[in-house]
């Protein structure tokens, strides 16, 4: 156990809809990560929040969007979903910009 | 363009026989080398960081070592609960970010 949780475990909805993933970090991380994993793409980073403020983004599309809270919380909003946003969306969580510690993952199927 | 090379995509051993995985890549001015191990569904489990050429870490039947161009992750007398799949990542120097770029890793079955 990492010590990172993601909610929900699995996500199934429609094309077109709207949906939020959630992450609680590590007892005392400050950076949270999202990354996106699919078969054909590997794991690809999103975005990145350190102690609230975005710190780095990646291949993140327009419809998605991020943010942290001041519990350091963050939520991955994906919204006019397509079926090629079907994937694994990981999140982690770092004290700083060291090893990255990974949570269980939130599977989502578009259909 | 930053990139990571894992190699093989996939490596079928015995239960007791050792082999390297290999990880290649180009990054303007490596800031860290990470190794993690990834089960089926689940997220990466972090292994191993390495900075700079030369530098090797060990846990369990596993060794990482790092050169300039290339990382191997060396696995000893490996098990059947060694399978996974091994991912290797890298952050750039420049960067002021955590982000990691990944490979497509390496899918480790140990038959016993």
């Amino acid at each position: 156990d990492s010590g990172v949780t993601q909610t929900p475990k699995h996500l199934i909805t429609a094309t077109g809809q709207r949906v939020t993933l959630r992450c609680s970090p590590r007892s005392g991380d400050l950076s949270v990560y999202w990354y996106q994993q699919s078969l054909d793409q590997g794991l690809q980073f999103l975005i990145q929040y350190y102690n609230g403020e975005e710190r780095a983004k990646g291949n993140i599309l327009e419809r998605f969007s991020a943010q942290q809270f001041p519990d350091l919380h963050s939520e991955l909003n994906l919204s006019s979903l397509e079926l090629g946003d079907s994937a694994l969306y990981f999140c982690a969580s770092s004290r700083g910009t060291e090893e990255q510690f990974f949570g269980p993952g939130t599977r989502l199927t578009v259909l | 363009e930053d990139q990571v090379t894992q190699s093989p995509e996939a490596l079928r051993l015995q239960e007791g026989e050792s082999s390297s995985l290999n990880c290649s890549y180009t990054v303007s001015g490596l800031r860290g080398l990470f190794w993690y191990r990834q089960d089926p569904g689940k997220g990466p489990e972090f292994l191993f960081t390495l900075y700079s050429a030369g530098e090797e870490k060990e846990k369990e039947r596993l060794k990482a070592t790092l050169t300039k161009k290339e990382s191997f992750l060396h696995i000893t007398a490996p098990k059947p609960e060694d399978s996974a799949t091994y991912l290797c990542a890298v952050r750039r120097g420049s960067s002021n970010t955590g982000k990691l770029i990944f490979g497509q890793g390496t899918t480790l079955q140990v038959k016993p």
